[in-house]
């Protein structure tokens, strides 16, 4: 039972490039989410998906877009790379919209340079 | 736009000391209160609260919800050094906001043995 799993856990881009990060959940939940984290702060909400279909703006959506490929899978994209999008970025699902409690990913590592 | 503020932000304690984690809240439509633990890595959930005076507890930690006053606290007994994290508060989605959580910024503890 992996739960959520993130890839990669570690990268480097120049600012400018592109990549997507994946996220898969294997316990049929329905809602998922895409978190950043910075040092010394809470995880703030990126984008997020209440159901297979759907997917929404988060706090912090700025520079990037999202897929909700399948129920299981979902993915953010940066299309072009920002210093300020160095982070540490977290997937989680949840049951539902009203989950409540959501489960997390090991993490993504970003560094931009 | 909802708000959670978590205090202390650290707080540096020696093995066998009880602490207290603070969290406040203003949002609208609350639905729920949750707690997580976070080690090196990924969020994990600790509590659920919803209704006001009613004790959620798990071996040495224990959570309360005040909802009048808008705020919940983390008790932590008998801390030892694997209570080390950053314990993160956030308000779980509403049914007019679903899929959003909003996180405070943590508390970071430090158990010294």
């Amino acid at each position: 039972n992996a739960g959520v799993t993130q890839t990669p856990k570690f990268q480097v881009l120049k600012t400018g490039q592109s990549m997507t990060l994946q996220c898969a959940q294997d316990m049929n939940h329905n809602s998922m989410y895409w978190y950043r984290q910075d040092p010394g702060m809470g995880l703030r909400l990126i984008y997020y998906s209440a159901s297979e279909g759907t997917t929404d703006k988060g706090e912090v959506p700025n520079g990037y877009n999202v897929s909700r490929l399948n129920k299981r899978e979902f993915s953010l994209r940066l299309e072009s790379a920002a210093p300020s999008q160095t982070s540490v970025y977290f997937c989680a699902s949840s049951l539902g919209p009203g989950g409540p409690e959501a489960f997390f990913g090991q993490g993504t590592r970003l560094t931009v340079v | 736009e909802d708000k959670v503020v978590q205090s202390p932000l650290s707080l540096v304690v020696h093995e066998g000391d009880t602490v207290t984690l603070n969290c406040s809240y203003e949002v609208t439509n609350f639905r729920s209160l949750l707690w997580y633990k976070q080690e090196k890595k990924a969020p994990t959930f600790l509590f659920m609260l919803t209704s006001s005076g009613i004790e959620k507890k798990s071996g040495r930690l224990s959570s309360i919800l005040d909802k009048k006053e808008l705020f919940s606290i983390l008790n932590i007994t008998a801390t030892q050094t694997g209570d080390s994290a950053i314990y993160l508060c956030a308000v779980g989605p509403s049914p007019g906001n679903a899929g959003k959580s909003t996180f405070g910024d943590g508390t970071t503890l430090t158990v010294k043995p």
